[in-house]
């Protein structure tokens, strides 16, 4: 199986920080990469999809980079509705697999 | 606007049974590749089961082999996750989803306990 790490599991930041969450695959996965956000009680919103495409409806300031192995997701300019679990899914090889989540706090 | 809702969730015993239901009432499953995941109490999320368009292919996360078994039936736009043999570490909130996660239902919890 794939694995996908995440980096860091959790941080505190603050509104308009720029943040950066990294996922790492065991195996090159042909950009078949997905970020979610997820808040407690809702339902996961797909943010990038794939690797680098914005999904639609989602605002600028995230965006997604990488390719083989190593991926990253960035809020330019953190807002207060952005506080959540961040996940990131890949789907190149059954079974897919998410990151262990990234939680971004309020400092 | 929700486009998917799940039904079926609920308290089960260990070695029990539960089937779960998604629906779509307002676009047609037909062509989409369909997804279950899960997410145990304080834990992430977890991909369970896959389905292609014509139910022809079927995947499954190691766990659930053998136990789960995924279904559709596109006339009734509807998804199923049959669960057999439930175990205590089954316990969470189960999700489908359209594709990989363009669309997610609200979640439905199940909870496996004696």
């Amino acid at each position: 199986d794939i694995q996908m790490t995440q980096s860091p599991s959790a941080m505190s930041a603050s509104v308009g920080d720029r943040v950066t969450i990294t996922c790492r695959a065991s195996q090159a996965i042909n950009n078949y990469l997905a970020w979610f956000q997820h808040k407690p009680g809702k339902v996961p919103k797909r943010l990038i999809y794939p690797a680098s495409s914005l999904q639609s409806g989602v605002p600028s300031r995230f965006s997604g980079s990488g390719s083989g192995t190593e991926f990253t997701l960035t809020i330019s300019s953190l807002q207060p509705e952005d506080f959540a679990t961040y996940y990131c899914l890949q789907y190149n090889r059954y079974p897919p697999t998410f990151g262990q989540g990234t939680k971004v706090e309020i400092k | 606007e929700v486009e998917l809702v799940e039904s079926g969730g609920g308290l089960a015993q260990p070695g029990g049974s539960l089937r779960l239901s998604c629906e779509a009432p307002r676009f047609s499953f037909s062509n989409y590749w369909m997804n279950w995941v899960r997410q145990a109490p304080g834990k992430g999320l977890e991909w369970v089961a896959t389905i292609n368009q014509d139910g022809s292919e079927k995947f499954y996360v190691d766990s659930v082999k053998g136990r789960f078994t995924i279904s559709r039936d596109d006339a009734k736009n509807s998804l199923c996750l049959q669960m057999n043999s439930l175990r205590v570490d089954d316990t969470a909130v189960y999700y489908c989803a359209k594709g990989w996660g363009r669309d997610w239902g609200q979640g439905t919890l199940v909870t496996v306990s004696s």
